[in-house]
């Protein structure tokens, strides 16, 4: 079964750091996703993409969050200036088209420190 | 946002033993629904997909009921290996498509 890729699998930063999350979606996928869950909590949205752009994103998603797909290939997720309660992992997730199931990557863990 | 929710347990049961998750999601116009199955610390992965006429997958069965807004997941003949966290999955339609998680439901089973 195709793959989505992430890396690196675990990603330790000091606060207030960047820090770029990587994805390769699967290759004929439309949608992108990034989710995140903090350790015992539930997956929560973070950003949708579609068509090279942002189509919808959540509170969390606010300034210090940025997404790019810069080659057409890896799907990225910026932080910019990480705090403490970034620590979580983050998920990137693809789907071929509305109403079909989510492949996910085996997620970055985060933690900031 | 669109609400899914999930009663997070955790089930504690024996092997062997039946046992049945409800979610229910505020959305009425939603049109897709998933059962997903998280491992500690690891990715969600699909269980199943969660059909308007119910559907069955070996031990597992899923069932939708649109008018009162749920759908739930049935285990038959629980095995260790079924310890796990299950997660509800919620597709609303509209131009933004957003895949809605519940906060998942924490299965034992013990020996």
């Amino acid at each position: 079964e195709p793959e989505v890729t992430q890396t690196p699998s675990h990603q330790v930063t000091q606060m207030g750091q960047e820090v770029i999350l990587r994805c390769v979606p699967i290759s004929n996928h439309l949608y992108f996703y990034w989710y995140r869950q903090i350790l015992g909590q539930k997956v929560e949205f973070l950003v949708s993409f579609y068509n090279n752009e942002i189509s919808e994103k959540s509170e969390i998603f606010d300034d210090q969050f940025s997404v790019e797909r810069p080659d057409g290939s890896n799907f990225t997720l910026k932080i910019r200036s990480t705090k403490l309660e970034d620590s979580a992992m983050y998920f990137c997730a693809t789907i071929t088209g509305v109403n079909e199931k989510l492949f996910f990557g085996s997620g970055t863990q985060l933690s900031v420190l | 946002r669109k609400e899914v929710e999930q009663d997070p347990g955790p089930f504690n049961v024996p092997e062997g033993a039946t046992v049945a998750f409800n979610c229910t999601y505020s959305n009425s116009a939603s049109q897709s629904f998933f059962w997903y199955r998280q491992d500690c610390r690891k990715e969600p992965k699909l269980l199943m997909s969660v059909y308007s006429s119910g559907n069955e997958d070996g031990r597992f069965t899923a069932q939708l009921n649109r008018a009162s807004q749920y759908i739930s997941l049935l285990i038959r003949d629980s095995k260790l290996s079924d310890s796990a966290t299950y997660l509800c999955v919620v597709n609303d339609p509209g131009g933004s498509y957003i895949p809605t998680f519940g906060r998942g439901t924490s299965l034992i089973v013990h020996p």
